[in-house]
């Protein structure tokens, strides 16, 4: 099992509102990976971090922003959510050098 | 543009059966590929990993086939269970970004389903 966490694990909000997805691992990975999911569908890469104060965006274009302000925490933010952002979240890390990436159980949200 | 694709959406097997998922990628430059299985309401778990100088891998109850000539992948699960009904993902990591890439570019998915 892979200690990478995250919260909450369902979220149900109204347009407009401010939210912050949480991600912690505590496995002292350097690489951490924000994925959005909608049921039945593959996974997409939104952004992505190498290492504190490194952020990328991914393949897939997204409203929301991140930080990376130490190594074990990468929380994901909607300024502004709207019903278009409904989807599962998930977070995920790897080791430095290594392929493999660990995720957590994800972070199902609705805009309503 | 580079993509990763399953060839089978669904695949319903029974209980102890042997099953294969298969996958089909468009960048022959790519260098790794990872299989996971999700459940439902469960985040992604890796199953086994391959690289492109190899063609077979074995885990527990799973071999990776990996046929660069054709550009597909399988994964195979030996006597399979109930407890192995899931999606399962390929993914791969393109190489034609250097090897600082740590991206990986995910297929669609399959669906199996383990009938008792």
């Amino acid at each position: 099992e892979a200690d990478i966490y995250q919260t909450p694990r369902y979220l149900v909000i109204g347009t407009g509102k401010k939210i912050t997805l949480e991600c912690s691992q505590t496995m002292g990975h350097d690489k951490m990976y924000w994925y959005q999911q909608d049921p039945g569908m593959e996974l997409h890469l939104i952004h992505y971090s190498y290492g504190v104060n490194s952020t990328e965006k991914g393949d897939l274009s997204s409203e929301s922003t991140v930080s990376r302000i130490r190594t074990e925490h990468f929380p994901l933010t909607l300024e502004s959510a709207r019903p278009s952002h409904t989807s599962q979240y998930l977070c995920a890390s790897s080791e430095s050098g290594k392929n493999i990436q660990y995720f957590g159980a994800g972070t199902r949200l609705s805009v309503l | 543009g580079e993509s990763v694709g399953l060839h089978l959406p669904t695949l319903s097997v029974q209980e102890g059966d042997n099953s294969i998922i298969n996958c089909a990628y468009s960048n022959s430059a790519s260098d790794y590929f990872i299989w996971y299985k999700q459940e439902s309401g469960k985040g992604p778990q890796f199953i086994i990993d391959i690289r492109s100088n190899m063609d077979k891998r074995q885990g527990q109850r799973v071999t990776v086939l990996l046929n660069k000539t054709v550009k597909h992948l399988s994964l195979q699960i030996a006597a399979t269970q109930p407890g192995d009904s899931a999606v399962y993902f390929c993914a791969e990591i393109p190489s034609y970004s250097g090897g600082s890439n740590y991206k990986l570019t995910f297929g669609k998915g399959t669906l199996l389903t383990v009938n008792p």
